[in-house]
């Protein structure tokens, strides 16, 4: 069966303090690994796509990578409006839809 | 180029009701997706249409349809609404075989 797990569930940090989320995944035929930033009662906002292993990409304080069972989202020097649900989503399989986690939600304090 | 708007962004039905919820999808995207996202939960998908026809569909009941419209559009609508149907109904637009999906700002349905 298609999943993804993320983890820790909640991470509180302070403002400067670099840290990693982790999403591990399970999917037949991967097409794409997506991570998206969500605010609360907003929708989802598109960050990174990687498609293979090995493979990077940087905006601004985040840094997403993928290996062939899990990908990383890095923040480095995070600040306070960098709080949001972090939410991972991989592409692939029968139906041709996204899979999400359940996210993660960064608190960044001052 | 348009973003994915969706409408209304709060509604709240009463059990045993119906609902439609709209969207319209970036502008040069061709397929739409519906993701239902309950607190605290990752969105859970929903159904996708490609060409005016469904093109895949999770594990919802026959009770949730949708539409799609020439432009692209869409509609979801629910019916013989229950209380766990409350949740932030998310909709994503993208390109065919792409999956790299644009959500809208949600509708927030609560059922009472």
């Amino acid at each position: 069966e298609d999943q993804v797990t993320q983890s820790p569930e909640a991470l509180r940090l302070q403002e400067g303090e670099s840290s990693s989320l982790n999403c591990s995944y399970t999917v037949s035929g991967l097409r794409g690994l997506f991570w998206y930033r969500q605010d609360p009662g907003k929708g989802p906002e598109f960050l990174f796509t990687l498609y293979s292993a090995g493979e990077e990409k940087e905006k601004e304080r985040l840094k997403a990578t993928l290996t062939k069972k899990e990908s990383f989202l890095h923040i480095t020097a995070p600040k306070p409006e960098d709080s949001a649900t972090y939410l991972c989503a991989v592409y692939g399989g029968s139906q041709g839809n996204l899979i999400f986690g359940k996210g993660t939600k960064l608190s960044v304090k001052p | 180029e348009t973003g994915v708007t969706q409408s209304p962004t709060h509604l709240i039905k009463t059990r045993g009701q119906q609902v439609t919820l709209r969207c319209s999808s970036q502008s040069g995207h061709n397929t739409v997706s519906w993701y239902q996202q309950a607190l605290g939960q990752g969105p859970q998908f929903i159904f996708q249409y490609y060409r005016e026809e469904e093109n895949g569909r999770g594990n919802f009941p026959p009770r949730f349809s949708g539409l799609q419209f020439p432009n692209y559009s869409s509609e979801l609508n629910v019916n013989a609404l229950e209380l766990d149907d409350s949740a932030l109904y998310l909709c994503a637009s993208s390109l065919a075989g792409a999956g790299e999906a644009f959500f809208g700002q949600g509708t927030r349905l609560t059922v009472v």
